[in-house]
């Protein structure tokens, strides 16, 4: 079993739709979880973290962790063509080291 | 702030040649890493430096990868002799925290 496992998609919404992104974990020690959007030919940005359980809000995004079933979302509220990304969900094992799931492609049409 | 550093952007070899990327951190980051990143995959650590030490390397392919770091700085990653799987980007980020920036990669083609 992948420590982290994440549908690469692709998913394609029209302009304005709430996307949801998953991902789930095996390991129930890890705590700190990120989602990192990379655009095309470029390096993955962090885009949100969060600490533990619980949700965090940051404008049109929002991030979820549910660690009593290992599984971490990535919402996009109002979704903009310029959202159309590749979406990497992380977790931190410990000593800074971070695994990344697969990542899902999204397209968002105007 | 400058951001992390790499070159060459693109290269591409033939197979069994050898080829070496180069990565300079964000200044102040004590971590560097290596990471492949195979075309529709998600970044894969090859290894992590912490100053100039190596943390982790357990997924470096050493008979044919290598990686240093030099005076706790800038950092070289070489492959000899490539193979076709070897065709990738190979990403490098620095960190001083959880948060890993990343540099804009190294496409290799392998022919």
């Amino acid at each position: 079993q992948k420590e982290v496992e994440q549908d690469p998609g692709p998913l394609s919404v029209p302009e304005g739709a709430i996307v949801s992104l998953n991902c789930t974990y095996s390991n129930s020690a890890f705590q700190y979880f990120m989602w990192y959007r990379q655009y095309s030919r470029k390096g993955p940005e962090l885009l949100m973290y969060t600490y533990s359980s619980g949700n965090k809000e940051d404008g049109r995004f929002t991030a979820q962790v549910d660690k009593s079933s290992k599984y971490i979302s990535l919402f996009i509220r109002d979704s903009q063509p310029s959202d159309s990304a590749t979406y990497l969900c992380a977790i931190d094992t410990g000593g800074f080291k971070t695994i990344f799931g697969a990542g899902t492609r999204l397209f968002v049409k105007a | 702030e400058a951001g992390v550093a790499q070159s060459p952007r693109y290269k591409i070899i033939e197979k069994r040649q050898s080829v070496a990327f180069w990565c300079n951190p964000i200044s102040g980051h004590a971590t560097l890493y290596w990471y492949q990143q195979i075309l529709g995959q998600g970044p894969k650590l090859l290894i992590q430096f912490q100053n100039n030490g190596v943390v982790d390397d357990s997924q470096l392919p050493k008979d044919r990868f290598s990686a240093e770091r030099l005076k706790g700085v800038d950092s070289t990653l070489k492959i000899q002799p490539a193979k076709l799987e070897d065709s990738a980007v190979y990403l490098c980020a620095s960190s001083r925290s959880e948060e890993a920036f990343f540099g804009q990669g190294t496409r290799l083609t392998v022919v």
